[in-house]
Protein backbone atom coordinates (compact mmCIF):
# COMPACT_ATOMS: atom_id res chain seq x y z
CA UNK A 1 0.00 0.00 0.00
CA UNK A 2 1.51 3.10 -0.93
CA UNK A 3 -0.99 6.15 0.36
CA UNK A 4 -0.75 7.73 3.29
CA UNK A 5 -0.40 5.97 6.81
CA UNK A 6 -0.97 6.97 10.26
CA UNK A 7 -0.48 5.72 13.57
CA UNK A 8 -2.12 5.14 15.77
CA UNK A 9 -5.74 4.32 14.52
CA UNK A 10 -7.21 5.47 17.41
CA UNK A 11 -5.77 7.01 21.05
CA UNK A 12 -7.76 7.29 24.19
CA UNK A 13 -5.51 9.48 27.00
CA UNK A 14 -6.43 11.31 30.14
CA UNK A 15 -6.80 14.82 30.46
CA UNK A 16 -3.69 16.34 31.18
CA UNK A 17 -1.43 13.73 29.27
CA UNK A 18 1.05 14.06 25.91
CA UNK A 19 0.27 12.11 22.97
CA UNK A 20 1.79 12.13 19.78
CA UNK A 21 0.68 11.17 16.22
CA UNK A 22 2.95 9.97 13.46
CA UNK A 23 2.46 10.83 9.31
CA UNK A 24 4.12 8.74 6.93
CA UNK A 25 2.96 10.53 3.74
CA UNK A 26 3.16 9.03 0.11
CA UNK A 27 6.34 8.76 -0.61
CA UNK A 28 7.35 10.90 -3.54
CA UNK A 29 5.37 13.91 -1.88
CA UNK A 30 7.38 16.83 -0.53
CA UNK A 31 4.18 18.82 0.96
CA UNK A 32 2.32 17.38 4.39
CA UNK A 33 -0.97 18.72 5.70
CA UNK A 34 -2.57 18.29 9.42
CA UNK A 35 -6.24 18.74 9.54
CA UNK A 36 -8.48 18.13 12.53
CA UNK A 37 -12.18 17.01 12.14
CA UNK A 38 -14.55 16.62 15.04
CA UNK A 39 -17.70 15.19 14.56
CA UNK A 40 -20.40 16.31 12.05
CA UNK A 41 -17.98 18.67 10.59
CA UNK A 42 -15.36 19.16 7.77
CA UNK A 43 -11.74 18.87 8.23
CA UNK A 44 -10.22 21.96 9.29
CA UNK A 45 -6.98 22.67 8.29
CA UNK A 46 -4.36 23.05 11.16
CA UNK A 47 -0.67 23.01 9.51
CA UNK A 48 1.82 22.38 6.33
CA UNK A 49 5.04 21.52 5.15
CA UNK A 50 6.91 21.87 2.41
CA UNK A 51 10.00 19.72 3.14
CA UNK A 52 11.46 19.70 6.52
CA UNK A 53 9.84 23.41 6.60
CA UNK A 54 6.41 24.21 8.77
CA UNK A 55 5.41 27.02 6.49
CA UNK A 56 1.65 27.82 7.50
CA UNK A 57 0.13 27.46 10.98
CA UNK A 58 -3.57 27.79 11.52
CA UNK A 59 -4.24 29.97 14.48
CA UNK A 60 -6.26 26.71 15.55
CA UNK A 61 -3.36 25.35 16.50
CA UNK A 62 -2.67 26.24 20.49
CA UNK A 63 0.67 26.30 21.47
CA UNK A 64 0.08 23.26 22.90
CA UNK A 65 0.09 21.72 19.61
CA UNK A 66 3.59 21.17 17.42
CA UNK A 67 4.05 19.22 14.72
CA UNK A 68 7.73 18.31 12.82
CA UNK A 69 9.00 16.77 10.08
CA UNK A 70 12.67 16.64 10.78
CA UNK A 71 13.97 15.02 7.74
CA UNK A 72 11.14 15.62 5.34
CA UNK A 73 9.41 12.47 5.31
CA UNK A 74 7.20 11.23 8.08
CA UNK A 75 5.86 13.86 10.55
CA UNK A 76 4.80 13.84 14.23
CA UNK A 77 1.78 15.70 15.79
CA UNK A 78 2.39 16.53 19.45
CA UNK A 79 -0.78 17.60 21.73
CA UNK A 80 0.69 18.63 25.13
CA UNK A 81 -1.62 18.79 28.16
CA UNK A 82 -4.66 17.25 26.47
CA UNK A 83 -8.34 18.57 27.09
CA UNK A 84 -11.45 17.17 26.45
CA UNK A 85 -11.85 19.61 23.47
CA UNK A 86 -8.85 18.23 21.71
CA UNK A 87 -10.86 14.83 20.87
CA UNK A 88 -11.46 14.84 16.98
CA UNK A 89 -10.29 13.06 14.11
CA UNK A 90 -6.56 14.14 13.28
CA UNK A 91 -6.18 13.47 9.31
CA UNK A 92 -2.62 13.88 7.67
CA UNK A 93 -2.89 14.60 4.02
CA UNK A 94 0.21 14.57 1.63
CA UNK A 95 0.84 16.19 -1.96
CA UNK A 96 3.37 16.81 -4.73
CA UNK A 97 2.51 19.80 -7.43
CA UNK A 98 2.77 18.65 -10.49
CA UNK A 99 2.00 21.35 -13.42
CA UNK A 100 -0.55 23.45 -12.13
CA UNK A 101 -2.28 20.81 -10.19
CA UNK A 102 -1.40 19.70 -5.96
CA UNK A 103 -3.85 17.23 -4.95
CA UNK A 104 -4.38 16.62 -1.27
CA UNK A 105 -4.32 12.38 -0.74
CA UNK A 106 -5.61 12.01 2.90
CA UNK A 107 -4.84 9.38 4.88
CA UNK A 108 -7.18 7.07 7.83
CA UNK A 109 -6.81 9.39 10.46
CA UNK A 110 -6.35 8.82 14.46
CA UNK A 111 -9.25 9.34 16.44
CA UNK A 112 -8.62 10.85 19.60
CA UNK A 113 -10.64 10.29 22.39
CA UNK A 114 -9.79 12.62 25.73
CA UNK A 115 -11.91 11.45 29.17
CA UNK B 1 -13.07 32.79 6.37
CA UNK B 2 -14.46 31.67 3.07
CA UNK B 3 -17.48 29.01 3.90
CA UNK B 4 -18.79 26.35 1.50
CA UNK B 5 -22.64 25.50 2.15
CA UNK B 6 -23.67 22.21 0.99
CA UNK B 7 -26.98 20.59 0.47
CA UNK B 8 -28.79 18.62 1.35
CA UNK B 9 -27.19 17.89 4.39
CA UNK B 10 -28.07 14.46 4.55
CA UNK B 11 -30.16 11.87 1.60
CA UNK B 12 -31.91 8.67 1.76
CA UNK B 13 -32.18 6.92 -1.68
CA UNK B 14 -33.22 3.66 -2.93
CA UNK B 15 -30.87 1.60 -4.54
CA UNK B 16 -30.76 2.53 -8.46
CA UNK B 17 -31.90 5.76 -7.99
CA UNK B 18 -29.71 8.67 -9.17
CA UNK B 19 -28.39 11.25 -6.68
CA UNK B 20 -27.55 15.33 -6.99
CA UNK B 21 -26.22 17.48 -4.40
CA UNK B 22 -24.02 21.15 -4.44
CA UNK B 23 -21.78 22.97 -3.05
CA UNK B 24 -22.23 26.83 -2.91
CA UNK B 25 -19.48 29.82 -1.81
CA UNK B 26 -20.06 33.18 -1.61
CA UNK B 27 -16.12 33.96 -3.02
CA UNK B 28 -14.86 32.45 -5.86
CA UNK B 29 -13.11 29.05 -6.10
CA UNK B 30 -9.92 28.40 -8.31
CA UNK B 31 -10.02 24.52 -7.79
CA UNK B 32 -13.38 22.45 -6.69
CA UNK B 33 -12.46 18.97 -5.13
CA UNK B 34 -15.39 16.62 -4.00
CA UNK B 35 -14.37 13.72 -1.50
CA UNK B 36 -16.06 10.85 0.18
CA UNK B 37 -15.42 9.46 3.74
CA UNK B 38 -16.44 6.34 5.17
CA UNK B 39 -16.84 6.23 9.13
CA UNK B 40 -13.98 5.58 10.66
CA UNK B 41 -11.61 6.82 7.45
CA UNK B 42 -10.16 9.70 5.56
CA UNK B 43 -11.66 11.15 3.07
CA UNK B 44 -10.53 9.66 -0.40
CA UNK B 45 -10.62 11.84 -3.78
CA UNK B 46 -13.50 11.43 -6.08
CA UNK B 47 -13.40 13.84 -8.37
CA UNK B 48 -10.72 17.51 -9.14
CA UNK B 49 -12.30 19.96 -10.98
CA UNK B 50 -9.49 22.69 -12.22
CA UNK B 51 -11.81 25.18 -14.98
CA UNK B 52 -14.77 26.62 -14.55
CA UNK B 53 -17.51 25.12 -16.96
CA UNK B 54 -15.79 21.88 -16.56
CA UNK B 55 -17.50 18.71 -16.17
CA UNK B 56 -15.88 15.33 -15.13
CA UNK B 57 -17.05 11.77 -14.54
CA UNK B 58 -15.31 8.59 -12.77
CA UNK B 59 -17.51 5.90 -13.70
CA UNK B 60 -20.78 6.62 -12.45
CA UNK B 61 -19.52 9.83 -10.64
CA UNK B 62 -20.55 13.06 -12.74
CA UNK B 63 -18.96 16.70 -11.46
CA UNK B 64 -19.03 20.35 -13.09
CA UNK B 65 -17.37 22.75 -11.90
CA UNK B 66 -19.66 26.45 -12.07
CA UNK B 67 -19.55 28.81 -14.56
CA UNK B 68 -19.43 31.65 -11.79
CA UNK B 69 -16.41 29.49 -9.52
CA UNK B 70 -18.69 29.78 -6.82
CA UNK B 71 -20.79 26.30 -7.27
CA UNK B 72 -20.04 22.85 -7.88
CA UNK B 73 -22.42 19.33 -8.35
CA UNK B 74 -21.93 15.81 -7.72
CA UNK B 75 -24.12 13.40 -9.45
CA UNK B 76 -23.92 9.64 -8.94
CA UNK B 77 -26.03 7.56 -11.18
CA UNK B 78 -27.88 3.99 -10.25
CA UNK B 79 -26.65 4.43 -6.78
CA UNK B 80 -25.19 1.20 -5.01
CA UNK B 81 -24.99 0.22 -1.11
CA UNK B 82 -20.94 1.05 -0.98
CA UNK B 83 -22.12 4.81 -2.04
CA UNK B 84 -22.89 5.38 1.41
CA UNK B 85 -20.97 7.93 3.11
CA UNK B 86 -20.37 11.08 3.77
CA UNK B 87 -19.52 13.44 0.24
CA UNK B 88 -17.54 16.61 0.98
CA UNK B 89 -16.78 19.60 -1.46
CA UNK B 90 -13.32 21.68 -0.84
CA UNK B 91 -11.47 23.86 -2.39
CA UNK B 92 -7.89 26.01 -1.72
CA UNK B 93 -8.57 29.04 0.51
CA UNK B 94 -8.10 32.24 -0.28
CA UNK B 95 -6.00 33.52 2.21
CA UNK B 96 -3.63 30.12 1.22
CA UNK B 97 -3.74 27.52 -2.01
CA UNK B 98 -2.22 24.66 0.50
CA UNK B 99 -5.15 25.35 2.82
CA UNK B 100 -8.61 23.21 1.80
CA UNK B 101 -11.77 24.41 3.29
CA UNK B 102 -14.37 21.81 3.45
CA UNK B 103 -17.91 21.61 2.91
CA UNK B 104 -19.85 20.36 5.92
CA UNK B 105 -20.81 17.35 3.62
CA UNK B 106 -23.60 15.21 2.65
CA UNK B 107 -24.69 11.76 4.70
CA UNK B 108 -25.70 9.49 1.95
CA UNK B 109 -27.87 6.40 2.85
CA UNK B 110 -28.65 4.11 -0.12
CA UNK B 111 -31.85 1.57 1.13
CA UNK B 112 -31.88 -1.64 -0.77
Amino acid sequence: DTGVSQDPRHKITKRGQNVTFRCDPISEHNRLYWYRQTLGQGPEFLTYFQNEAQLEKSRLLSDRFSAERPKGSFSTLEIQRTEQGDSAMYLCASSQRTGTTDTQYFGPGTRLTVL
Amino acid sequence: GQQLNQSPQSMFIQEGEDVSMNCTSSSIFNTWLWYKQDPGEGPVLLIALYKAGELTSNGRLTAQFGITRKDSFLNISASIPSDVGIYFCAGPSSGSARQLTFGSGTQLTVLP
